[in-house]
Parts: C-alpha cells; structure tokens; sequence
C-alpha cells in the first residue's frame, strides 16, 4: 500500500462510451501525474499537476481530459477512445514535483472494445 | 531523447544468485531512481541516486552511478523468489518529470 490509491481497477468500455478514473493519493504531496503503460513501450507520461495546476501535457489527444480539484484527488475523463487506448493507466504523486521519488498507485487496466 | 534503455531485457536467475540490471542515459541528470513493478501493478520506489553520488546501499540492492558514462547499474544480492518482477530506471532533469527506461524483466527461480 504506497498511499495512493486508484479505481476502478478495470474498466471495460465502449468507443461511444463516457468514463472517468479517480486517483487519491494521502501523502500530503503536492504533484500528481497520470501515466500510460501499453505492453512493450516504455512508461509514458501524460500529464502532471503541480499545487493543482497542470504544468505538462505530453500531446495528449484530447479524448482525455484531466481534472485536479484539489492536491489530494486527481481525475481523468475518458470519452470516445480507440482501442489502442487500452492500457494500464498509473496514477502518481510526489513532494515536489519531478525532483524526488513518486509514488503509484496500482492502476487501471482499462480495456476498449 | 533522454530515455533510459535498462539492459538486459530479460533475466533469468536461481534463487540466491546475484543480480544485475544495467540502464543507459543520454542527457545531464539531477537523479537517477529505480524502480520495481510487479506484473500488472504499480510501481514501487526502490532506491534514488543524485548526480553527486557514485554508489548508494539499501538492504540487498546496490545501486552505481558513473554521469561521465551515463549509466547506473542495479545490483540484487542473494536474490528470492519474491525478486521477480520487472526493474525500470528512471531518470529526472529537473523539467517537471521522469523519464523511464523500457525496464528488466527479471525472474528468479526457487
């Protein structure tokens, strides 16, 4: 248990489909991200979120849409995804942002049909 | 890029050998961390190196740091059964994030 948790921790939807995965993190930090892990490619960042600002968005699609309403909760909103969006999507947080070691959470495998 | 590349891919070992994962960088660093993932979960923050340091310790992990080669190599002695998983280094410049490697899939056998 590292503190921060996710849910759900599988999703199954459509292309059609409107979803939202929740992160929480009950470390105190102050930088949240959201990353992206398909099979063989590298971890891959998608957006951080510094004293709830967005501070990086790593040309994301727009069919994901993050939201920060505060340092301890962090969203992403998913709507008309394709099927090569199915991944495992890791939540993190951390102090200080980038600079020291980051905390995840166990994920959500997430699977469009 | 900067992305760290870990080397070997795969690794296969019995228990209570040594193991060692390698990872390449290409830019100037603040730090290097590594990190463990057990299949299908999160990653788990195992040990970070600052630019300063050549060598740290933690338990049975032994962490080197050479910035003139641009490379770290992790070292798990005595390894287990539990030590399976996959090994990534992460490398962090100070621009908002991590950089993270393609990772080691290790495997250790009772």
């Amino acid at each position: 248990e590292t503190g921060v948790t996710q849910t759900p921790r599988h999703l199954v939807m459509g292309m059609t489909n409107k979803k939202s995965l929740k992160c929480e993190q009950h470390l105190g930090h102050n930088a949240m991200y959201w990353y992206k892990q398909s099979a063989k490619k590298p971890l891959e960042l998608m957006f951080v979120y510094n004293f709830k600002e967005q501070t990086e968005n790593n040309s994301v699609p727009s069919r994901f849409s993050p939201e920060c309403p505060n340092s301890s909760h962090l969203f992403l909103h998913l709507h008309t995804l394709q099927p090569e969006d199915s991944a495992l999507y890791l939540c993190a947080s951390s102090q200080v942002v980038a600079l020291e070691e980051q905390y995840f959470g166990p994920g959500t495998r997430l699977t469009v049909t | 890029s900067q992305q760290g590349e870990e080397d070997p891919q795969a690794l296969s070992i019995q228990e209570g050998e040594n193991a060692t994962m390698n990872c390449s960088y290409k830019t100037s660093i603040n730090n290097l961390q590594w990190y463990r993932q057990n299949s299908g979960r999160g990653l788990v923050h195992l040990i970070l190196i600052r630019s300063n340091e050549r060598e740290k310790h933690s338990g049975r992990l032994r962490v080197t740091l050479d910035t003139s080669k641009k490379s770290s190599s992790l070292l798990i002695t005595a390894s287990r059964a539990a030590d399976t998983a996959s090994y990534f280094c992460a490398t962090s410049t100070g621009f908002q994030k991590l950089v993270f490697g393609t990772g080691t899939r290790l495997l250790v056998s009772p």
